[in-house]
Parts: C-alpha cells; structure tokens; sequence
C-alpha cells in the first residue's frame, strides 16, 4: 500500500516568506507526528496529531510555525516570515492506534535564502 | 527530559567485519527502544525494536538487546555488506502521559562499508 507522502519534496524560499508543507500520512493512521532533522542531526519533535487534536506542539521552536489537520488525515505545517535557522528537512510521521512504530515520509527539504 | 547518546561517527569497516554502534539513553519511565536506518536519498525506515528490558529486537542480520541495568541499546551486525551504508539512528519513545509515541533521537552514526 501507499506509504506517507510529503509536498513538496524540495521548497527554496526568500527569508521572510511564508511556506506550507503538506504530509498525507496511510490511510487510517491515527497519529501523525512532524520532526524537523538539521544537518547531520537527529530529527527532533515539532508537534503531535491523535485525529484532528493536536495534543502535544511542545516541539514548535517558535509561534512562527502552525500545524493542523483539520479532517484528522492530511497535516500542514506552515512557517511564516521564515528565517535561515528554519532550513533543515521537515518529516512527517504517521502511526497507527496503539502501535509503537511510526512510519516515515520522505521529507521536505526547505532552504531559507 | 529524555535523551539518547550514539557512539561518535562516522564508522568505516570492510566487508564482512563486525559492526556495533552503541547507544545509552536516559528516560523516566519505561521506554520502548528502536533503531532506525537512513539510506543514501530515502526516509526514515524502522530497522528494529525493543519494547521492554531484556528484549532482543532483530532484523536483516541487526540485533540490538534493551539492557534497562545498562541504559543501553548497542546496535551489532555480525558480517556487514557495502548495502549496509547509511545512516542510523537510536530512539525511544517515552509513552508520556500527554505526548503520545513521540520519538527522541539520538545524533545519528554514518556507516560505510568498502568491498
């Protein structure tokens, strides 16, 4: 079956640009995670989904970023007024309910000029 | 907060040589254990898992055994191939009471194996 998709897969924007990234996790995945990985680092966690409830943005490095999932399957992350520091490769996750495993999408690579 | 510590990279073996990447971590609680592998331009993939101590996860000649006395979760390989380079990341997953499954990862260990 398919896997997590992520849109675009490469975004290039001028600092200060507004950006959204889109994750369409597998069908009937309860929870959907989203990472931001920098260079040569371990991802880390932005923000959590169970359904519609974002139950947990304690990750989110700034009120720039917003996330939702709005029918409880597809997730936008959006950045506003980017900045350099936001360039790294955002991933998506989603994990069915009760299951310790998540499966991960291919990334966006966002690059702030 | 919760945390994992990876061996220092990278690592560079032939083929056929013993592997281990090790890996500690400090948690409250009882965490379950993962390795993760990141090939050349593909995601995140789950290699193995460990749900609770004394469990030996296993997978495509991995194994890795969630030692609670040790705070450990090394990675071996008995007899790596030049397909084994990539990338590859410990991680728990806390089960916080609010936060759900998310996963903290540890820095990565870049791996290549020359023929």
């Amino acid at each position: 079956g398919a896997g997590v998709s992520q849109s675009p897969r490469y975004k290039v924007a001028k600092r200060g640009q507004d950006v959204a990234l889109r994750c369409d996790p597998i069908s009937g995945h309860v929870s959907l995670f989203w990472y931001q990985q920098a260079l040569g680092q371990g991802p880390e966690f932005l923000t959590y989904f169970q359904n519609e409830a974002q139950l947990d943005k304690s990750g989110l490095p700034s009120d720039r970023f917003f996330a939702e999932r709005p029918e409880g399957s597809v997730s936008t992350l959006k950045i506003q007024r980017t900045q350099q520091e936001d360039s790294a490769v955002y991933l998506c996750a989603s994990s069915p309910w009760g299951s310790y495993e998540q499966y991960f999408g291919p990334g966006t690579r966002l690059t702030v000029t | 907060g919760d945390s994992v510590t990876q061996m220092e990279g990278p690592v560079t073996l032939s083929e056929e040589a013993f592997l281990t990447i090790n890996c500690t971590y400090t948690a409250t609680g009882y965490p379950s254990l993962f390795w993760y592998v990141q090939y050349p331009g593909e995601g995140l993939q789950l290699l193995l898992k460990a749900t609770k101590a004394d469990d030996k996860g296993s997978n495509k000649g991995f194994e890795a055994t969630y030692r609670k006395e040790t705070t450990s979760f090394h990675l071996e390989k008995g007899s790596v191939q030049v397909s084994d380079s990539a990338v590859y990341f410990c991680a728990l997953d806390g089960r916080g009471e609010t936060s759900g499954s998310r996963l903290t990862f540890g820095e990565g260990t870049q791996l290549t194996v020359n023929p």
